[in-house]
């Protein structure tokens, strides 16, 4: 069964500097990875996939992760934190028809 | 576009009553979908999913229920709900080709007093 390990229940930046959220992976077939963010009191919204191809996956507002498979890892990062980043996010990986989660990390963003 | 649609958005319930939440997904056709709770510290519990009409694979067993009487409706339901069953539940819907993404509902803050 495939398991998703996100590092850093809490992580926390100053505006501007550089976000990386960790995640690690666990899988006995070729993963597929997302990234999602949720705000409070919302849904999850999804930030970018990695399926195949390109180990960079880009998504939007300025996110993106990089998938190594030697690493087994699909840390997200972004080059300048916002005010507006602050939220929980969520690494995940596909099993068939389902998703497994990570545990989540709550971004806190200091002005 | 795909938009899916969960109400209420926030509810209140006393323990012992009963209880239906739903989702409605539009825009695509044949669905996957989803129910997900979120309590306190505990991350996402997946609760139920439905592959087609009728047909329903549950994750946990509890007091909770769930059904899909249309393609792309979706219900939680329960009899006699619990202190335990707060939490923020969320609806999520993806295709059926397989891993692929899920897209996810507003979600409805349940409070059980």
């Amino acid at each position: 069964a495939q398991s998703v390990t996100q590092l850093g229940s809490h992580v926390s930046v100053s505006e501007g500097a550089l976000v990386l959220l960790r995640c690690n992976y666990s899988s006995s077939v070729p993963p597929y990875l997302f990234w999602y963010v949720q705000y409070p009191n919302q849904g999850l919204q999804l930030l970018l996939k990695y399926t195949t191809g390109a180990t960079l996956v880009k998504g939007i507002n300025g996110f993106e992760a990089e998938f190594k498979k030697s690493e087994t890892s699909f840390h997200l990062t972004k080059p300048s934190a916002h005010m507006s980043d602050a939220a929980e996010y969520f690494c995940a990986v596909s099993e068939g028809n389902k998703l497994v989660f990570g545990a989540g990390t709550i971004l806190r963003v200091k002005s | 576009s795909q938009t899916i649609h969960q109400w209420p958005a926030t509810l209140v319930q006393p323990v012992g009553s009963p209880l239906s939440l739903e989702c409605t997904v539009e825009g695509t056709s044949n669905p996957n979908l989803y129910w997900y709770r979120q309590a306190a510290g505990r991350g996402l519990q997946l609760l139920f999913y439905s592959v087609g009409i009728g047909q329903i694979s549950s994750e946990v067993p509890q007091n909770l229920s769930a059904s899909r009487p249309q393609d792309r409706q979706f219900i939680l339901s329960s009899k006699k709900l619990l202190l335990s069953d707060s939490g923020f539940y969320l609806c999520a819907w993806s295709s059926r080709i397989r891993n692929q993404p899920q897209h996810f509902g507003d979600g409805t803050r349940l409070s059980i007093l």
